[in-house]
């Protein structure tokens, strides 16, 4: 079965400064890829998606993600943090190909300094 | 509505109590899936319908847990006899059908067992 690992449960970067959040996925290329984020007591948000050819994928609020085969990665960045983006961010993946549950990883919780 | 829709938003239980959670899923959203997500991790799978069909339920912890969909719309998710580790943030996802589309949350409903 597919799975991702998110490596920092918590990050925290200045106001305006490069956020970069890691997500690695198994072995196999998976067909989709996910981020979500996650604001207090919500549920979970789509950012953006991966879907087989694609390398740099843009999503909402200024996030973008670079798929990776060569490094099994699928990490998320914004250029400019804003205090806004103070939040719980989630990678996922289908569980198995054909499949659509999601496995996700743990999380990485963002804060962000004034 | 706009969006998929959870209630109650917060339950609070005696161990022993039966729970029953709802979900009402975007209009026309074909699949529909249950996860359970502890505090600090993420959601993990617990059920998948589509339309009233029951194809996943690999991830209830126990024949406590029992979910279904009889008109292919909105979702119940019942616990019986509730034990202290069922508490947790039970969330709702509905999207249109298989493959690519991705999944869109409810906020969730936060269940807390005495």
């Amino acid at each position: 079965a597919q799975s991702v690992t998110q490596l920092g449960s918590h990050v925290s970067v200045s106001e305006g400064a490069l956020v970069l959040l890691r997500c690695n996925y198994s072995s196999s290329v998976p067909p989709y890829l996910f981020w979500y984020v996650q604001y207090p007591n919500q549920g979970l948000q789509l950012l953006l998606k991966y879907t087989t050819g694609a390398t740099l994928v843009k999503g909402i609020n200024g996030f973008e993600a670079e798929f990776k085969k060569s490094e099994t990665s699928f990490h998320l960045t914004k250029p400019s943090a804003h205090m806004s983006d103070a939040a719980e961010y989630f990678c996922a993946v289908p569980s198995n190909f054909g499949n659509e549950k999601l496995t996700f990883g743990t999380g990485t919780r963002l804060t962000i300094i004034p | 509505g706009a969006g998929v829709s959870q209630s109650p938003r917060y339950k609070v239980a005696k161990r022993g109590q039966d729970v029953a959670l709802r979900c009402d899923p975007i209009s026309g959203h074909v699949s529909l899936f249950w996860y359970q997500q502890a505090l600090g991790q993420g959601p993990e799978f617990l059920t998948y319908f589509q339309n009233e069909a029951q194809l996943d339920k690999s991830g209830l912890p126990s024949d406590r847990f029992f979910a279904e969909r009889p008109e292919g719309s909105v979702s119940t998710l019942k616990i019986q006899r509730t034990q202290q580790e069922d508490s947790a943030v039970y969330l709702c996802a509905s999207s249109l059908n298989r493959g690519n589309q991705p999944q869109h949350f409810g906020d969730g409903t936060r269940l807390s067992i005495l």
